[in-house]
């Protein structure tokens, strides 16, 4: 079955360490998503990938970093400096190109730090 | 920036229609979309729509535009309980790449 795949499902840290979140597709979609849910915010676009080694701030990149080495991964580091970062992280992909392409979305991981 | 705003809640009772409407700014959008989320878990593609059309059906939904106010509805007829979730709309803009920007989301409350 195609899909992507988010782990783990819940994470819990300590307040300082960096912590990295885990997203693999294996959809061959070109483009990669990761959104932040907060309630009553809906979601906010963190990073983007369009392409293998390249990718993009969103709109709240700042203390969040990502890599995008192999077309089938985009994981997300929440560093330290994110003041905030307790949250529902949801990755997602789509084949990207000009038409409707949707996105695709994991089922999320629950980040909780304290 | 772009906006998607949406209402917070909606109550409907079980075998009515369930209407849950959506505003935009983005004149430049190109295609809308409708999601819906259960709790704890991703987002799953419900339908989208083209934003040259003005409506679109799929089984029990029904999707209608108004460009000229920027506004979306997501119509679900003979709603059910396990269509009680959160639904959000979402936006492409023709500028953004294939970023999309999302509502708040709505909370569907399915009675019995």
């Amino acid at each position: 079955d195609g899909g992507i795949t988010q782990s783990p499902k819940y994470l819990f840290r300590k307040e300082g360490q960096n912590v990295t979140l885990s997203c693999e597709q294996n959809l061959n979609h070109d483009a990669m998503y990761w959104y932040r849910q907060d309630p009553g915010q809906g979601l906010r676009l963190i990073y983007y990938s369009q392409i293998v080694n390249d990718f993009q701030k969103g709109d709240i990149a700042e203390g969040y970093s990502v890599s995008r080495e192999k077309k089938e991964s985009f994981p997300l580091t929440v560093t330290s400096a994110q003041k905030n970062p307790t949250a529902f992280y949801l990755c997602a992909s789509s084949g990207g190109g000009t038409g409707g392409s949707p996105l695709h979305f994991g089922n999320g991981t629950r980040l909780t730090v304290t | 920036g772009e906006d998607v705003e949406q209402s917070l809640f909606l109550s409907v009772r079980e075998g009515d229609s369930s209407v849950i409407n959506c505003t935009y700014t983005d004149s430049s959008s190109t295609y809308l979309y409708w999601y819906k989320q259960e709790p704890g878990a991703g987002l799953q593609l419900l339908t989208y729509i083209f934003s040259n059309m003005d409506m679109k059906q799929d089984q029990r939904l029904t999707v209608l535009l108004n460009k000229k106010d920027k506004h979306l509805s997501l119509r679900i007829a003979d709603t059910q309980t396990g269509d009680s979730a959160i639904y959000f709309c979402a936006e492409k803009s023709a500028g953004g790449g294939n970023k999309l920007t999302f509502g708040t989301g709505t909370q569907l409350k399915v009675e019995l």
